[in-house]
C-alpha cells in the first residue's frame, strides 16, 4: 500500500524568503506524485505533479518539485514566498495501478508568511 | 468552465434529520468523488463515482448514500448523522484513464454541524 509522510507540521517563513516543504514517500514502483495546496475554508487546488520523465517538475504559482527516487522523496520549492501563499499544502502519492483511483493524502504542512 | 460547485456552503443538521449535498461539474469529467476533512486532517476518500457507477466505497457507513444521477451531478445523501459526522465534505472530479483520475479538480466544500 502507498503512504506519504510530511514530516512538518507547520513552517513559518518571511516573505520574500525561499520555501522548501519535505514530502517522502512509500511505494513499491514509481508512483504518481502530486502538491495540493488548500486556503482557508477552500477546497484543494493542484499545483504539480509527476508522473515520470524529467525529475524536477514546475508547477503553478511558481512553485516547482524535485523527485528523487533515491531519496523517496518530493519536496516542493519556491524560490521567494508571497503573503498569499500561506496555506495548507498536502503531498499525494497514487499507485500505478489501473482500477485504484486513489489519492493518498500526507497530513499537511500549514504555511504561514511572516511580513 | 474549470470549477466545481457544491451546494450549500454550511449546513446545521439535527440527528434525525435527512438532507442532501450536491456538487456540480461542467467540464466534462467522467469521474467524481466525495471526501470528508476534519479539521487539521487531511481529506479521506468516501465514494469514487467512474462513468456514473460507484467504483469505490471506502467502507462508508451506510448514513452517507451517494448519488450520481448524472455525468455533471454528484450528490450525497445524509440520514441519521452522528455529531462526530461533522466536517468538511469535499466533491472533487477528473477525466478518467490511469493517471487522470488523480488530477482531481475540488469544490469549494460544505461544511456540515450535527447536533
Amino acid at each position: 500500500a502507498q503512504s506519504v509522510t510530511q514530516p512538518d507540521i507547520h513552517i513559518t517563513v518571511s516573505e520574500g524568503a525561499s520555501l522548501e516543504l519535505r514530502c517522502n514517500y512509500s511505494y513499491g514502483a514509481t508512483p504518481y506524485l502530486f502538491w495540493y495546496v488548500q486556503s482557508p475554508g477552500q477546497g484543494l487546488q493542484l499545483l504539480l505533479k509527476y508522473f515520470s520523465g524529467d525529475t524536477l517538475v514546475q508547477g503553478i504559482k511558481g512553485f516547482e518539485a524535485e523527485f528523487k527516487r533515491s531519496q523517496s522523496s518530493f519536496n516542493l520549492r519556491k524560490p521567494s514566498v508571497h503573503w498569499s501563499d500561506a496555506a495548507e499544502y498536502f503531498c499525494a502519492v497514487a499507485g500505478t495501478n489501473f482500477g485504484n483511483e486513489k489519492l493518498t493524502f500526507g497530513t499537511g504542512t500549514r504555511l504561514t508568511i511572516i511580513p | 468552465d474549470t470549477e466545481v460547485t457544491q451546494t450549500p456552503k454550511h449546513l446545521v443538521m439535527g440527528m434525525t434529520n435527512k438532507k442532501s449535498l450536491k456538487c456540480e461539474q461542467h467540464m466534462g469529467h467522467r469521474a467524481m468523488y466525495w471526501y470528508k476533512q476534519k479539521a487539521k486532517k487531511p481529506p479521506e476518500l468516501m465514494f469514487v463515482y467512474s462513468y456514473e457507477k460507484l467504483s469505490i466505497n471506502e467502507s462508508v457507513p451506510s448514513r452517507f448514500s451517494p448519488e450520481c444521477p448524472n455525468s455533471s451531478l454528484l450528490n450525497l445523501h445524509l440520514h441519521a448523522l452522528q455529531p462526530e459526522d461533522s466536517a468538511l465534505y469535499l466533491c472533487a472530479s477528473s477525466h478518467t484513464g490511469t493517471s487522470n483520475y488523480y488530477e482531481q479538480y475540488f469544490g469549494p466544500g460544505t461544511r456540515l454541524t450535527v447536533t
